[in-house]
């Protein structure tokens, strides 16, 4: 079955220490998306890429960073600039071009020792 | 930055009820408005996305409407069952920024049997 697999489900940082979570499609999606949740607050975009080695900041870029070396793999690293990485992160892709839906992973949680 | 507003913020009805929600956003650049509902323990999925001004969309007892000239979308489920308790959200799309959305916070649904 194609899907969107994301690991780990949850993670623990220390202070001072970059994480990395994996992101990976088998849906031949062009477009792939990071969104952070907080308690009571919408999904909010961090990085998303359109393509193969090009991605964008979103609006909650400061502290995180990605790359888009495989059309399958959006790995997003949140790096210890990030002053409040606590949160739920959710990858998710889809095809280019309007009224496309996006395809949704199942999270990792993130907290700190 | 953009906002979409969603409302209310939570909804309980008794099963068989039927319930609306709507979804506010900016009527200026419109070019896309997505349905997502989030079940517990899983990852949003997608239940329409809406292009064009007096769209209607239908799948099961859930349907939406969009008005691009006064921006709102509503999502009306008929009939509720306990299963269509989840966390609905809309998200927007401006024609200058393509496949990136804006989510609203969403509007959480619990039905009682």
């Amino acid at each position: 079955d194609g899907g969107i697999t994301q690991s780990p489900k949850y993670l623990f940082r220390k202070e001072g220490q970059n994480v990395t979570l994996s992101c990976e499609q088998n849906l031949n999606h062009d477009a792939m998306y990071w969104y952070r949740q907080d308690p009571g607050q919408g999904l909010r975009l961090i990085y998303y890429s359109q393509i193969v080695n090009d991605f964008q900041k979103g609006d909650i870029a400061e502290g995180y960073s990605v790359s888009r070396e495989k059309k399958e793999s959006f790995p997003l690293t949140v790096t210890s600039a990030q002053k409040n990485p606590t949160a739920f992160y959710l990858c998710a892709s889809s095809h280019r071009g309007i009224g496309q839906p996006q395809h949704f992973g199942d999270g990792t949680r993130l907290s700190i020792l | 930055i953009l906002n979409v507003e969603q409302s209310p913020q939570s909804l309980h009805v008794q099963e068989g009820d039927s319930t609306n929600f709507t979804c506010s956003f900016p009527s200026s650049n419109f070019y896309a408005l997505h349905w997502y509902r989030w079940e517990t323990a899983k990852s949003p999925e997608a239940l329409f996305v809406m292009t064009l001004n007096g769209d209607e969309k239908k799948k099961g007892r859930i349907s939406a409407t969009l008005n691009t000239k006064e921006g709102y979308s509503y999502l009306y489920i008929k009939g509720s069952q306990p299963e269509d308790s989840a966390t609905y959200l809309c998200a927007f799309a401006a024609m200058e920024y393509g496949n990136k959305l804006v989510f609203g916070a969403g509007t959480i649904l619990r039905v009682k049997s």
